[in-house]
């Protein structure tokens, strides 16, 4: 049982590039989401959808896009890289309806992006 | 606006001492709390939660402890091991709201010590 799987785990980029980061779960989850996490900022909510088909978007959804066209996957997308998007971006998925002690969110291992 | 918030960003404690952690939010639709730990590069995984009807939560070393009236929320590990040594991270949500129930709002964090 993988979990939560995020790929790539390091990538570099040039200011301006369009990159996709990849996120997918095989615990059948409804709920999936994406966070950044910067320096004395904590975790922050990106994007997140509550099914297939279905996305909205959470604390700073500006310069990136999502799209949830199977359970199994929630692909981050930015569409022109920059600097301020310079952060470690965690995907992570929960069984849906309402967050409880059983039903928490389990988290991928981080992807690591610089954009020069 | 930070809702969460961890002002303490390091702690260091001794080897089989108590490690008291702390939390303060400001929203007061906030309802469920929990903490997450996080090892360098791994993504954070659950470690305790506790509902607003409660003021206490014990799980083995852990305990959460919840002052409603303050808006103040603390983890106490006791006692304390090397292995405890990682960042520890607040969150909430306002699970009553439906909309809200979908976001995990999440403190700075706070890097915890253990020293032998």
């Amino acid at each position: 049982n993988a979990g939560v799987t995020q790929t790539p785990k390091f990538q570099v980029l040039k200011t301006g590039q369009s990159m996709t980061l990849q996120c997918a779960q095989d615990m059948n989850h409804e709920y999936m989401s994406w966070y950044r996490q910067d320096p004395g900022m904590g975790l922050r909510l990106i994007h997140y959808s509550v099914g297939a088909g279905i996305t909205d978007q959470g604390e700073v959804p500006n310069g990136y896009n999502v799209s949830r066209s199977t359970t199994e996957d929630f692909p981050l997308r930015l569409l022109s890289a920059a600097p301020s998007q310079t952060s470690v971006y965690f995907c992570a998925s929960r069984v849906g309806g309402t967050l409880s002690g059983a039903n928490v969110l389990t988290f991928g291992a981080g992807s690591r992006l610089t954009v020069l | 606006d930070q809702q969460v918030k961890q002002n303490s960003p390091s702690l260091s404690v001794q080897e089989g001492r108590i490690s008291i952690l702390n939390c303060d939010y400001t929203n007061s639709m906030f309802d469920y709390f929990l903490w997450y730990k996080k090892y360098p590069a791994e993504g954070p995984t659950f470690l305790i939660s506790i509902s607003s009807i409660k003021d206490k939560n014990e799980d083995g070393r852990f305990t959460v402890f919840l002052n409603k009236s303050a808006k103040h929320l603390s983890l106490h590990i006791v006692p304390s091991q090397p292995g405890d040594s990682a960042v520890y991270f607040c969150a909430a949500s306002p699970i009553r709201l439906i909309q809200g129930a979908q976001k995990l709002v999440f403190g700075q964090g706070t890097r915890l010590t253990i020293n032998p």
